[in-house]
């Protein structure tokens, strides 16, 4: 079984420019969580979404981030006219269920570290 | 709201000394709380997880976590540091109030191995 994967690993946009990074979660994953990890940080939670349902976008800024889930391929999270201050690795995280059980927990993707020049 | 504080933002230990990273938490509700570990460059990993059973949990690559509520505290701990210990860590909370995982991570702790 594949772990998650992000593509791209890394990607270099400059000011103003879009920057879309993909997260396919795990076979038999149906739900998927987005953070962020700014320089010499933590992770921070940005957005949960289910296929095709986005259940809690409380980390997102509210202005030039989007997040998406299909039914078919893979999680999206778009930032539109990028700034300095989104250069970050961002990290997505698949889980089977939406609870961490004794079984259940969130497995994480190798994150794509994006440069805004 | 949940929250989590890592004591020392960097800790440096002997090859073969004992390792200790510290946590504490914020929780209004039982909480589910994890160890991860992040080597350079890539993705996290989880070592270890409490989810109410046992408070003493032991994880992957000798790693082990007690769970003390009277403390709130999850500090991990490892008898003999190795070389390849050498990472960033990260505590975390899990936020029970919703029915999924919206989970609170520390700022981490960069653990050196000295030989």
């Amino acid at each position: 079984n594949a772990g998650v994967m992000q593509n791209p690993r890394h990607l270099v946009r400059r000011r103003g420019q879009e920057a879309r990074l993909r997260c396919s979660p795990m076979k038999g994953h149906s739900h998927v969580y987005w953070y962020r990890q700014l320089p010499e940080e933590g992770l921070k939670f940005m957005v949960y979404l289910q296929k095709e349902n986005i259940i809690d976008e409380s980390g997102m800024p509210k202005e030039r981030f989007s997040a998406e889930f299909p039914k078919e391929g893979p999680s999206i999270l778009r930032i539109q006219q990028v700034v300095r201050g989104d250069s970050a690795a961002y990290f997505c995280a698949s889980s089977p269920t939406s609870t961490a059980s004794t079984t259940d927990t969130q497995y994480f993707g190798p994150g794509t570290r994006l440069t805004v020049l | 709201a949940q929250s989590v504080t890592q004591l020392g933002s960097h800790v440096s230990v002997s090859e073969g000394a004992l390792v200790l990273l510290r946590c504490n938490y914020s929780s209004s509700v039982p909480p589910y709380l994890f160890w991860y570990v992040q080597y350079p460059n890539q993705g996290l990993q989880l070592l270890l997880k409490y989810t109410s059973a046992a408070t003493l949990v032991k994880g992957i690559n000798g790693f082990e976590a007690e769970f003390k509520k009277s403390e709130t505290s999850f500090h991990l701990t490892k008898p003999s540091a190795h070389m390849s210990d050498a990472a960033e860590y990260f505590c975390a909370v899990s936020d029970r109030k919703t029915s999924y995982d919206k989970v609170i991570f520390g700022p981490g702790t960069s653990l050196s191995v000295i030989p």
